[in-house]
């Protein structure tokens, strides 16, 4: 099985330029997620989808935007990138049946740099 | 200001040795999760607890959940090299979704 998938793996972008992080789920998931990973800090959620067609704010929504397709299919957005956006990018995937029992299936990442 | 401290940041320990990392908050925890994530990959879910007082074993991995449910520990019998990595956890305080601390770098050389 794929799990999660993540594409592309390594990303070089301008300030200012735009892009989009795509992410698919093969495990029929009812939520989605999008982290940021920073040395240091841990990963911090940015948005999720809890089931398709909603979609809500995380720790640092701030310059992103998500768009949930389908069941299977959770994009984000950097409508202009900066600096600071520099990370490590992981979607993540899971049932979300019991809260406090939610296993989340990670992708292998995403490694941004803004120059 | 981070919710969830762990320490130690960085560890290195020699194969055979024991250790045991930390998971702090001043809050309380509906639910703990430690991950072990290998470099270039996503995390992966070890364990999860959801009872003050609670030890879960899985092989030489022992987690410990705190009474108040404030803290947790992780405690890895004779350490091996195929257990290097970072080590999260992320706690449920109550909202809606996890929130991840930010980790415990461990290097087990041979």
């Amino acid at each position: 099985n794929a799990g999660v998938t993540q594409t592309p793996k390594f990303q070089v972008l301008k300030t200012g330029q735009s892009m989009t992080l795509q992410c698919a789920q093969d495990m029929n998931h009812n939520s989605m997620y999008w982290y940021r990973q920073d040395p240091g800090m841990g990963l911090r959620l940015i948005y999720y989808s809890a089931s398709e067609g909603t979609t809500d704010k995380g720790e640092v929504p701030n310059g992103y935007n998500v768009s949930r397709l389908n069941k299977r299919e959770f994009s984000l957005r950097l409508e202009s990138a900066a600096p600071s956006q520099t990370s490590v990018y992981f979607c993540a995937s899971s049932e979300r049946v019991i809260l406090a029992k939610n296993i989340q299936y990670f992708g292998a990442g995403t490694r941004l740099s803004v120059l | 200001t981070q919710l969830l401290e762990q320490s130690p940041q960085f560890l290195s320990i020699q194969e055979g040795e024991n250790l045991t990392v930390y998971c702090n908050s001043s809050s309380v925890f509906s639910s703990l999760q430690w991950y072990r994530q290998e470099p270039g990959e996503g995390p992966v879910l070890l364990v999860t607890v959801v009872t003050g007082g609670e030890v879960k074993k899985l092989k030489r991995l022992t987690f410990q959940f705190g009474d108040a449910r404030k803290d947790s520990s992780l405690h890895i019998t004779a350490a091996q090299p195929g257990d290097t990595g970072l080590y999260l956890c992320a706690g449920l305080l109550g909202g809606q979704n996890f929130v991840f601390g930010p980790g415990t770098r461990l290097s087990v050389l041979p």
